[in-house]
């Protein structure tokens, strides 16, 4: 079946620090890849979305680009803040079948000042 | 509404009794899904709505778990006879047919002492 396995948490960085969040996936077929974030107290909100190959999703400095040669869709931001202190989910969604996501574990990021 | 709305935001209940968990999706979205995100797990898909029927209810746990959605609008999931692994953070989501993001809700925090 679908999995998604995400870089295993916490991450803690400074403030200004490169990020890379590692996600890695199964699945049959072409599916659609998401990175879903949830900041503290918060419900779960779509960050970003690729649905094809080569595809790049980008929201509020965040990038990740849709791999299928190594079956991967790394969360990266170049410069991150305090305010992007959160637990970052990544998601697939099969095209075959229903439209339900399967989710990673998550990774909570903290960036201190 | 604006957004999914979902009630209580907290329930604590005892060993044994049954609970209900309700999910107001927005409004005009067809599709509708219920998910367990539990301490340090990730999130667990438990069954996924089409309009009034559930084309896939792989993920509900056990037979203590049931949901139904009438008039295509609201949903409620009840937990049978509690126990206390059922204690987690439930999460609705809504989305139109066909539609790539999900809405989540802010979800029910439910304890079983």
């Amino acid at each position: 079946g679908d999995s998604v396995t995400q870089m295993e948490g916490p991450v803690t960085l400074s403030e200004e620090a490169f990020l890379t969040i590692n996600c890695t996936y199964t699945a049959t077929g072409y599916p659609s890849l998401f990175w879903y974030v949830q900041y503290p107290g918060e419900g779960l909100q779509l960050l970003l979305k690729a649905t094809k190959a080569d595809d790049k999703g980008s929201n509020k400095g965040f990038e990740a680009t849709y791999r299928k040669e190594t079956t991967s869709f790394h969360l990266e931001k170049g410069s991150v803040q305090v305010s992007d202190s959160a637990v970052y989910f990544c998601a697939l969604r099969s095209n075959f079948g229903n439209e339900k996501l399967t989710f990673g574990t998550g990774t909570r990021l903290t960036i201190i000042p | 509404g604006a957004g999914v709305s979902q009630s209580p935001s907290n329930k604590v209940t005892e060993k044994g009794k049954d609970v209900e968990l309700r999910c107001d999706p927005i409004s005009g979205h067809t599709a509708l899904y219920w998910y367990r995100q539990s301490l340090g797990q990730g999130l667990e898909f438990l069954i996924y709505f089409q309009g009034n029927s559930a084309p896939d209810k792989s993920g509900l746990p056990s037979d203590r778990f049931s949901a139904e959605r009438t008039g295509g609008s609201v949903s409620t999931l009840t937990i049978q006879r509690t126990q206390q692994e059922d204690s987690a953070v439930y999460l609705c989501a809504s989305s139109e047919e066909g539609g790539y993001g999900y809405t989540f809700g802010s979800g029910t925090r439910l304890t079983v002492v």
